[in-house]
């Protein structure tokens, strides 16, 4: 069981140049979430998607894409990078997004804007 | 505006006891997280509290008072391990939650 995985690991990226951060879970889960993780700051909110098909936006969605084809995919797609998108992303999956559902949590993605 | 509050880092020694205290303000309120989350890791869940009061899990505990917009988590009898960073985070009733930017807890022998 694999839960939620995501690639790469690490990227160093040219500014200027497109990305795409993969996320793929296998829980079911109908809920799923992009963050952005920077120092002294609390986790930030790219993207969201409530179910399969429907995606809405977080607290800091500019230059930032999201997709929901199917119910294990959330791709996150930065259209043209620029060095403030220097940071970790998480993406995140939970089963809904009634108060109690927590959410679990992938391992992570260093991107690195020069 | 919304608002979570934790100290930026804390230090205490094995085998005691600490507490880790969260202040928000948010416009509403469906419950309150908190993640552990190691260096170079992933955030993974410890508590959810929506109603007030404590709940046990272990060694850990979380309190939450909805009155006051406070929490705080409980660590008994520490050990090296649970050095990390503490998460707070807020439902706030639009099915987002808003994190606060966590605490860092150094454990020394």
């Amino acid at each position: 069981i694999a839960g939620i995985t995501q690639a790469p690991t690490s990227q160093i990226l040219a500014a200027g140049r497109r990305m795409t951060l993969r996320c793929t879970q296998d829980m079911r889960h109908n809920a799923m979430y992009w963050y952005r993780q920077d120092l002294g700051l609390g986790l930030r909110l790219i993207h969201y998607s409530n179910t399969a098909g429907t995606t809405g936006k977080g607290e800091v969605p500019d230059g930032y894409s999201v997709s929901r084809a199917n119910t294990d995919d959330f791709p996150l797609t930065l259209a043209s990078a620029v060095p403030s998108q220097t940071s970790v992303y998480f993406c995140a999956s939970s089963p809904g997004t009634s108060g109690s559902n927590e959410q679990f949590f992938g391992p992570g993605t260093r991107l690195t804007v020069l | 505006g919304q608002n979570i509050d934790q100290p930026t880092e804390m230090t205490a020694t094995e085998g005691a006891i600490v507490q880790i205290n969260c202040t928000y303000q948010t416009s509403g309120f469906n419950g309150l997280f908190w993640y552990q989350q190691h260096a170079g890791e992933a955030p993974t869940f410890l508590s959810y509290n929506v109603l007030d009061g404590l709940e046990e899990k272990g060694r850990f505990s979380s309190f939450l008072s909805r009155s006051k917009g406070y929490s705080y988590l409980l660590l008994k009898e520490l050990q090296m391990k649970d050095s990390a960073s503490y998460l707070c985070a807020v439902n706030g009733g639009n099915y987002q939650l808003i994190w606060g930017a966590g605490t860092k807890l150094i454990i020394k022998p």
